[in-house]
């Protein structure tokens, strides 16, 4: 079946450096991305969006990266601060307005 | 409102009770979404609505679980018969329209435990 899933389950940076959080996806028809941040009891938070149009999109201090070839995904914090730290989801619109999301990857951004 | 809210925030069960959790997603917005997360996971696609109308079920775990939305706002998941496997946090989503490709809002969660 189709499968959205994480590479690195926690990921532990300095404050101040950058950090890639990797995720693969399984369906080629997939045409929208989505990257979350979940804080400890809240719901998850928007962070960025992707087109399957695009390889590459900025946000604030974020950046997504999309590679069709190899059906990757990576979602890039510059400079992260203690504020980063959380559950990062990537999830992946198969259409029929029907999200699959990964496991998430722990990002803990040591001060 | 000035976010989606759900509640109860949290909600402690006996195995074999009904639960209803309730959903108030941001005003006009027309879609809305029902996941589920269990511990250390990531969310689960239950149902979504657009306006009343549910066109996707086919991510209720059981026929113990239904939703439904009135006057295009409000909405409740119900369990029936709750087992301890239904433990979990249940989120609800909102989104301006649908078609996949905007932004959905979450609520904070209901917490759900069934013992």
């Amino acid at each position: 079946g189709e499968s959205v899933g994480l590479h690195l389950p926690t990921l532990s940076v300095q404050e101040g450096d950058n950090s890639i959080i990797n995720c693969a996806y399984s369906n080629s028809a997939s045409d929208y991305f989505i990257w979350y941040k979940q804080e400890s009891g809240k719901g998850p938070q928007f962070i960025i969006d992707i087109r399957s149009n695009m390889d590459k999109r900025q946000g604030q201090r974020v950046t997504v990266l999309l590679n069709k070839t190899m059906k990757h995904l990576s979602l890039q914090n510059a400079a992260t601060q203690p504020g980063d730290s959380a559950v990062y989801f990537c999830a992946e619109n198969m259409g029929f307005n029907k999200f699959y999301f990964g496991s998430g990857t722990k990002l803990n951004v040591k001060p | 409102g000035a976010g989606v809210s759900q509640s109860p925030s949290n909600k402690v069960t006996e195995k074999g009770k009904d639960v209803e959790l309730r959903c108030d997603p941001i005003s006009g917005h027309t879609a809305l979404y029902w996941y589920r997360q269990s511990l250390g996971q990531g969310l689960e696609f239950l149902i979504y609505f657009q306006g009343n109308s549910a066109p996707d079920k086919s991510g209720l775990p059981s026929d113990r679980f239904s939703a439904e939305r009135t006057g295009g706002s409000v909405s409740t998941l119900t369990i029936q018969r709750t087992q301890q496997e239904d433990s979990a946090v249940y989120l609800c989503a909102s989104s301006f329209r649908t078609g996949g490709q905007e932004t959905q809002y979450f609520g904070p969660g209901t917490r759900l435990l069934v013992l």
